[in-house]
């Protein structure tokens, strides 16, 4: 079956960094989303990796490992607006979307 | 501006009754999704259409239909035989398959 696995929470700082993992099993391999989701709304794009290395945008970076199915989300200088849902996404060999159930991750001040 | 709009934001409906949720995009895309997300869960595709007049099922099919008469609207009919239809709908667009995904602002549907 194809699964992907994301921790289901994550708690941390105001200005501090955090790291969000994602680890996938798929049938093939087309690409990797990351998206962000505020309670209540809409999912937003935040990266698209296909090729392995990092992918950095601002405060956001997206690293990806095909032969290990693994992506990173690194969220630098938390802010409190930081604070929603972090959905992974793979796109398999049929151009499937797969998606992971999400990280909700908690900013404290 | 670009977007797609969903309507109504929030829905009641009672037990047993059919229910159309609307889905309309200025994208200009060729691609149309919808899902369902249940609290603390992932989004499950029900279905999706690469294409004007055509249309295939995702993993929840059953208990909702669509239709594809213009490339701007899809919309999701949540029928009497969806079991648990109390969810939060989210339609999305896209230019291909690997291209990301837009998402329209959702319908909460509650079913009484």
């Amino acid at each position: 079956g194809q699964n992907i696995d994301q921790p289901t929470e994550m708690t941390a700082t105001e200005g501090a960094i955090v790291q969000i993992n994602c680890t996938y099993q798929t049938s093939g391999f087309n690409g990797l989303f990351w998206y962000q989701q505020h309670a209540g709304e809409a999912p937003t794009f935040l990266s698209y990796n296909v090729l392995d290395g990092l992918e950095e945008k601002g405060r956001f970076s997206s690293f990806l490992s095909r032969s290990k199915g693994y992506s990173y989300l690194l969220l630098k200088e938390l802010q409190m607006k930081d604070s929603a849902s972090y959905l992974c996404a793979v796109i398999d060999s049929n151009y499937q979307l797969i998606w992971g159930a999400g990280t909700k991750l908690i900013i404290k001040p | 501006d670009g977007g797609i709009t969903q309507s109504p934001k929030y829905l009641f409906r009672k037990e047993g009754q059919n229910v159309t949720l609307s889905c309309e995009q200025n994208l200009n895309h060729d691609a149309m999704y919808w899902y369902r997300q249940d609290p603390g869960q992932g989004l499950r595709l029900i279905y999706y259409s690469q294409i004007v007049n055509d249309f295939q099922k995702g993993d929840i099919a059953e208990g909702y239909s669509v239709s594809r008469e213009k490339k701007e609207s899809f919309p999701l009919t949540v029928t009497s035989a969806q079991k648990n239809p109390t969810a939060f709908y989210l339609c999305a667009a896209s230019a291909g398959e690997v291209w990301e995904q837009f998402f329209g602002p959702g319908t909460r549907l509650t079913v009484l």
